[in-house]
């Protein structure tokens, strides 16, 4: 049984490019989680997806970030127009259905603007 | 104040030690809650989840105090493998909110 995949593990994008994250939960699983991972700092919370829904979007940037988690294929992670801050490790989780239930985490994608 | 804390440490122990980690929460309506280990900023993995009359797992004990509002994480003989950083991870309806961590460092 797969865990849950992150690709790309490292992606460079300069200022103003856009990034896409990509996250497959582990199978069975149809709640997926993402988290950003500043240097030096803690997880955060972003948005917390079901399939063909957001269920809280309460730790996203308001503007530039967008998630997605379509029926078919992977959970989406969008960043637009990068700027330097937006360099970080984002994590995706999953879970089978909504917390207490456990989350598992992917190996993240490491994003560095330049 | 942030709505969960925790000690970021480090903490050194020699191996063999028993040593323990609190997480403070604000949030009284929280109503999971995990403790994670992360190694080397790679991605958390998940230790034990805390139940309200304890749990253990090996030399891993977890406890939850609602009263007083926090979770502890107590690891007894401690290896120079259970160096890591241990998150706690807080959940209310949906809303998780994870801790800063505690780096531990066990020295041989």
């Amino acid at each position: 049984n797969a865990g849950v995949m992150q690709n790309p593990r490292h992606l460079v994008r300069r200022r103003g490019q856009e990034a896409r994250l990509r996250c497959s939960p582990m199978k069975g699983h149809s709640h997926v989680y993402w988290y950003r991972q500043l240097p030096e700092e803690g997880l955060k919370f972003m948005v917390y997806l079901q399939k063909e829904n957001i269920i809280d979007e309460s730790g996203m940037p308001k503007e530039r970030f967008s998630a997605e988690f379509p029926k078919e294929g992977p959970s989406i992670l969008r960043i637009q127009q990068v700027v330097r801050g937006d360099s970080a490790a984002y994590f995706c989780a999953s879970s089978q259905s909504e917390t207490p239930y456990e989350q598992y985490f992917g190996p993240g994608t490491r994003l560095t603007v330049t | 104040r942030k709505e969960v804390e925790q000690d970021p440490g480090p903490f050194n122990v020699p191996e063999g030690a028993t040593v323990a980690f609190n997480c403070t929460y604000s949030n009284s309506a929280s109503q999971s809650f995990f403790w994670y280990r992360q190694d080397c900023r790679k991605e958390p993995k998940l230790l034990m989840s805390v139940y309200s009359s304890g749990n253990e797992d090996g030399r891993f004990t977890a406890q939850l105090n609602r009263a007083s509002q926090y979770i502890s994480l107590l690891i007894r003989d401690s290896k120079l493998s259970d160096s890591a950083t241990y998150l706690c991870l807080s959940s209310n309806t949906g809303k998780l909110i994870f801790g800063q961590g505690t780096t531990l460092q066990v020295k041989p």
